[in-house]
């Protein structure tokens, strides 16, 4: 199992331009959901999912879309990126049900808006 | 949402056991108490999770008193690849985690 996989690694963008940063599990986990992680700072829920056609907001959804097509995949768009969403954003997945609320997570994508 | 207080920073040697302590006042009954592990540039990492009373895992243990308002993350017999950010979070469900600013725990030789 690849696990949890993000591209891309790193993102350079401009003010205003959009990019989906995309997420792929392989553990068929229902549930999944996108983190950004600002300097110093813990992680911040952005969006989640608990199956494909379902998702929700988390604590700062604002800038962010989300779509869940397939269990395999939850990619996050930028739809006009700011200087504020620099950061680096990670996606974790989970099963909904299990002996824990182990949430597995990505290796994140760095992204700098200039 | 649960809000969870811990110690922004911890020193410790090589070999020795490290006790982590995290409050949390506003647990709800049905909210669990939950650890991550964090090396820099790397997503956080389950360690482990409780309820009550004691957990114990292959990597470490976790104390819960009676009144859940706080609780310990022991790691015993630390080495230098202990050194990470340490995240205690009140798990009321996937929806309402919410991840502190962590512990950053130094291990050194």
């Amino acid at each position: 199992n690849a696990g949890v996989t993000q591209t891309p690694k790193f993102q350079v963008l401009k003010t205003g331009q959009s990019m989906t940063l995309q997420c792929a599990q392989d553990m068929n986990h229902e549930y999944m959901s996108w983190y950004r992680q600002d300097p110093g700072m813990g992680l911040r829920l952005i969006h989640y999912s608990v199956g494909a056609g379902i998702t929700d907001q988390g604590e700062v959804p604002n800038g962010y879309n989300v779509s869940r097509s397939t269990t395999e995949d939850f990619p996050l768009r930028l739809l006009s990126a700011a200087p504020s969403q620099t950061s680096v954003y990670f996606c974790a997945s989970s099963p909904l049900a299990g002996d824990y609320n182990e949430q597995f997570f990505g290796p994140g994508t760095r992204l700098t808006v200039l | 949402l649960a809000k969870t207080t811990q110690p922004i920073s911890m020193d410790s040697y090589e070999g020795q056991e490290v006790n982590i302590t995290c409050s949390h006042n506003n647990i709800a009954t049905n909210d669990y108490i939950t650890w991550y592990q964090q090396f820099p540039s790397q997503g956080p990492r389950f360690i482990i999770q409780g309820y009550k009373t004691k957990v114990t895992n292959e990597v470490a243990s976790l104390f819960i008193p009676a009144d859940r308002k706080s609780s310990t993350l022991s790691l015993p017999r630390v080495s230098l690849s202990d050194t990470a950010v340490y995240y205690c979070l009140v798990d009321g469900g996937f929806q309402k985690l919410v991840f502190g600013t962590g512990t950053r725990l130094l291990v050194s030789p």
